[in-house]
């Protein structure tokens, strides 16, 4: 089975704070991916990696950046916390074949005093 | 920008009914259709997939396309009160990025 961790599943940061999110995948997979969940917006990717040092800005990449050192592990950073990034956070890896199945990690509820 | 639309519901059905989802979808280029289910609390998890025009049935579940008019819909057949969720219709158009609607609440009723 695929698995996709996340580093915590509660996170409470102060505003102005540096914030990293990690996410690691034991598959293998190429292509990974960090969305924010909101109530009434759906999921909205952030940004994604297909491969080691690769990403590309999705929708909302204002206000975080992301590194892909390794190939298994995709960090999420806000450079400078704020209230409005207060979320749920998403992690995801994409299977390399066939219907292209994204596979979800359990998610960071990231609140920001 | 590509956009995918649900109605957010809540969609109440009683136990054993049909329970009739619908997503349009705003990009003609998409390819492939998902639908991912998301209980309270938990991350999405995929459900059905569906890329040619027609129906697909997977036990109590039929996805069906129509990229004439940009519609996916999903149809849950014998509904029972453990579908209760939220159901994420989401469109790709390269196989990789894929473009999540907001979701429709199910409530099953027992």
């Amino acid at each position: 089975d695929v698995k996709v961790t996340q580093s915590s599943r509660y996170l409470v940061k102060r505003t102005g704070e540096k914030v990293f999110l990690e996410c690691v995948q034991d598959m293998d997979h190429e292509n990974m991916f960090w969305y924010r969940q909101d109530p009434g917006l759906g999921l909205r990717l952030i940004y994604f990696s297909y491969d080691v040092k690769m990403k590309e800005k999705g929708d909302i990449p204002e206000g975080y950046s992301v590194s892909r050192e390794k190939k298994e592990r995709f960090s999420l950073i806000l450079e400078s916390a704020s209230t409005n990034q207060t979320s749920m956070y998403l992690c995801a890896s994409l299977s390399g074949g066939f219907p292209y199945e994204q596979y979800f990690g359990p998610g960071t509820r990231l609140t920001v005093t | 920008q590509k956009e995918v639309e649900q109605n957010s519901g809540p969609l109440s059905v009683p136990e054993g009914a049909i329970a009739s989802l619908n997503c349009t979808y705003s990009d003609r280029g998409s390819q492939s259709f998902f639908w991912y289910r998301q209980y309270s609390g938990k991350s999405p998890e995929l459900i059905m997939f569906i890329y040619s025009n027609g129906d697909k049935e997977d036990g109590r579940f039929t996805a069906q396309l129509n990229k004439a008019s940009q519609y996916v819909s999903l149809l849950i057949r014998d509904s029972q009160p453990s579908d209760s969720a939220t159901y994420l219709c989401a469109v790709s158009e390269y196989g990789n990025k894929l473009v999540f609607g907001a979701g429709t609440i199910l409530r099953v009723k027992s």
